[in-house]
């Protein structure tokens, strides 16, 4: 099995710009999380997906993000417009729903200038 | 959301010695888990406890789970080079609530 895969991995934007990221889950995995991670702010779960249904998004920070899972193995996180104080390493994660163990991508490390 | 306390922050140790890592909080969890993580990469699940009192051996790592299933421990023993890196506790029934990480350098 390939793992959680993310792309991009590096991205460096301007202030203003949209930033997609993208995730596909493990295969068969039926909950996907996204995570934002930061030396501040340690690792913060900003939304999750179970069979491709948002179930929680009390942790996206505000209405400038958002998240789609059109299907079971997909699924992008927009930021518009992007902010400075939006650099981070944002990981997606997966998981059986039986199961919590949550398998975590590489990340995709943001720097918003 | 449940908080968790991960003790200590920083901890640098000569390789061959001991450590220990602590993960503590006034909720009761279902279950706690390890991550490791190291740079560059995502973290990477060691172990889950779920019975409290549980020890779980995984090689030279030793998790332990307390009794009222509040706290936990990692314990290295002759720690190696190769256990460098973020140690993360996470707890939580279907939604995990992350500690803030112990990062463990061991120097050769």
């Amino acid at each position: 099995d390939a793992g959680v895969i993310q792309s991009p991995r590096h991205e460096v934007t301007e202030m203003g710009q949209e930033v997609t990221l993208r995730c596909k889950p493990i295969s068969g995995h039926n909950s996907l999380f996204w995570y934002r991670q930061t030396m501040m702010r340690g690792l913060e779960l900003l939304i999750y997906f179970n069979n491709n249904v948002p179930i929680d998004d009390s942790g996206m920070p505000e209405d400038r993000f958002s998240a789609k899972m059109p299907n079971a193995s997909f699924s992008t996180l927009k930021i518009q417009p992007s902010e400075p104080r939006d650099s981070a390493v944002y990981f997606c994660a997966s998981h059986l729903s039986s199961y919590n163990e949550q398998f975590f991508g590489p990340g995709t490390r943001l720097t918003v200038l | 959301t449940q908080l968790l306390e991960q003790s200590p922050q920083f901890l640098s140790i000569q390789e061959g010695e001991n450590l220990t890592v602590y993960c503590n909080s006034s909720s009761v969890f279902s279950s706690l888990q390890w991550y490791r993580q190291e740079p560059g990469e995502g973290p990477v699940l060691l172990v889950t406890v779920v019975t409290g009192g549980e020890v779980k051996k995984l090689k030279r790592l030793t998790f332990q789970f307390g009794d009222a299933r509040k706290d936990s421990s990692l314990h290295i023993t002759a720690a190696q080079p190769g256990d460098t890196g973020l140690y993360l506790c996470a707890g939580g029934d279907y939604k995990l609530s992350f500690g803030a990480g112990t990062t463990v350098t061991v120097r050769a």
